[in-house]
Order: C-alpha cells, then structure tokens, then sequence
C-alpha cells in the first residue's frame, strides 16, 4: 500500500534530550514537510524539502534539525533547544508541479516533554 | 504575511442542513485553496481543492472560490453527524508551501 508513515505514534521526552520523529513515504513524492499542531491552533511550517540533500526553514524552524538523505525518508530532530517542543507533528508529502499540489499526510506523532 | 483566516466555531447545525464554512486569505498571491477534514487526534486528510473563481462541486461538497474578495468557503450539503470535525483552509504559495487557517469545528446534531 502506498502512503506515509510515522514513528513512534506516541513520544515521551525529558527535558534536554534531543528526539528524532520518523517519517518515510513510498509514493514517491518529491516534496516533504514537518508541521507542529498545538491544541486549538492550526498547522505550522517547521521544514520543508523539495530534493534530495536540500531543505528550507519553514515559520518555526527554530530549535529543530531535519535531514534529506533520501527522496522516501525526512526525519526531524527536536533538539534541546526548543523550548516547548510538546506537540503534535505531522509529515506531508507531495508531487511537484502546478496548481493542485496536495499534500498527504502521515498519522503524525505525539510528542510529550516530561 | 500571508495569513490565512477563520472562525474558529463551533458551527452547530442539525443532521441534514446545510453547513458553510468560509475562509479568508490576505496574499493575493495564493494560487490555490484546500480543505482539510480533520478528527480529533487524527492528522487532516484532503477533501478538496480549488483554483479557479466559481464553483466546484464533488459529491456533497462544494467549495467556492471568489479571488476579488480573497474568500473560499466549503458547502456541506445534507451534513451528517460523521461530519463533524474540525475543517482546515489552506493557500498555496509559491512553489509548494501550504499556509492553513487555525480550523472551524463543525458539530452535526443528529
């Protein structure tokens, strides 16, 4: 079946651990992207990518690392340096092009910091 | 910057009604529009897409697009008590990048 995956479904972080979340995608999509939710809020850019060993800081960029090795896989670090990294992070992907360039979304993962 | 507007709700309306949900956006820039479907604790999954000005209907959904006005609203048709979620506006700028509005929840009473 095609679609995207993500790992772990649930995280569990103490403070000042850095945390890798996985997302892979046999779609072959050449467009991937990191977004946080917060409760009540909207989706929010962290990182994108539209080739391989290429990437752009989205709105929140910051306190995060991602990596592009491969066109399937794009896993985001959450490092110590993001000072409230409790969220839900979801990975999209998508064909590029012009005009309906949807993106898919994975089943996201939920990351708690204790 | 490009922002991407919504009510955030609920929207209540009984089994059967018509449910509208509406959307502004502020970068005239923005070539398309999607909604998203999202239930509580679940990631959003597409329900459509628009680009031209008018109408596009699937199924029970309409959406409009009217770009002079920067407005896109989604029509739910015979709204049903499995509709209610949260639904997503989202513009595309640029290349590919999506800009989402906080949501609208929906609530369908049966």
């Amino acid at each position: 079946d095609g679609g995207i995956t993500q790992s772990p479904k649930y995280l569990f972080r103490k403070e000042g651990q850095n945390v890798t979340l996985s997302c892979e995608q046999n779609l072959n999509h050449d467009a991937m992207y990191w977004y946080r939710q917060d409760p009540g809020q909207g989706l929010r850019l962290i990182y994108y990518s539209q080739i391989v060993n290429d990437f752009q800081k989205g709105d929140i960029a910051e306190g995060y690392s991602v990596s592009r090795e491969k066109k399937e896989s794009f896993p985001l670090t959450v490092t110590s340096a993001q000072k409230n990294p409790t969220a839900f992070y979801l990975c999209a992907s998508s064909p590029l092009g012009q005009g309906d360039n949807e993106q898919f979304f994975g089943p996201g993962t939920r990351l708690t910091v204790l | 910057q490009k922002e991407v507007e919504q009510n955030s709700g609920p929207l209540s309306v009984p089994e059967g009604a018509i449910a509208s949900l509406n959307c502004t956006y502020s970068d005239r820039g923005s070539q398309s529009f999607f909604w998203y479907r999202q239930y509580s604790g679940k990631s959003p999954e597409l329900i459509m897409f628009i680009y031209s000005n008018g109408d596009k209907e699937d199924g029970r959904f309409t959406a409009q697009l009217n770009k002079a006005s920067q407005y896109v609203s989604l029509l739910i048709r015979d709204s049903q008590p499995s509709d209610s979620a949260t639904y997503l506006c989202a513009g595309l700028s640029g290349y590919s990048t999506l800009t989402f509005g906080k949501g609208t929840m929906l609530l369908v009473s049966p």
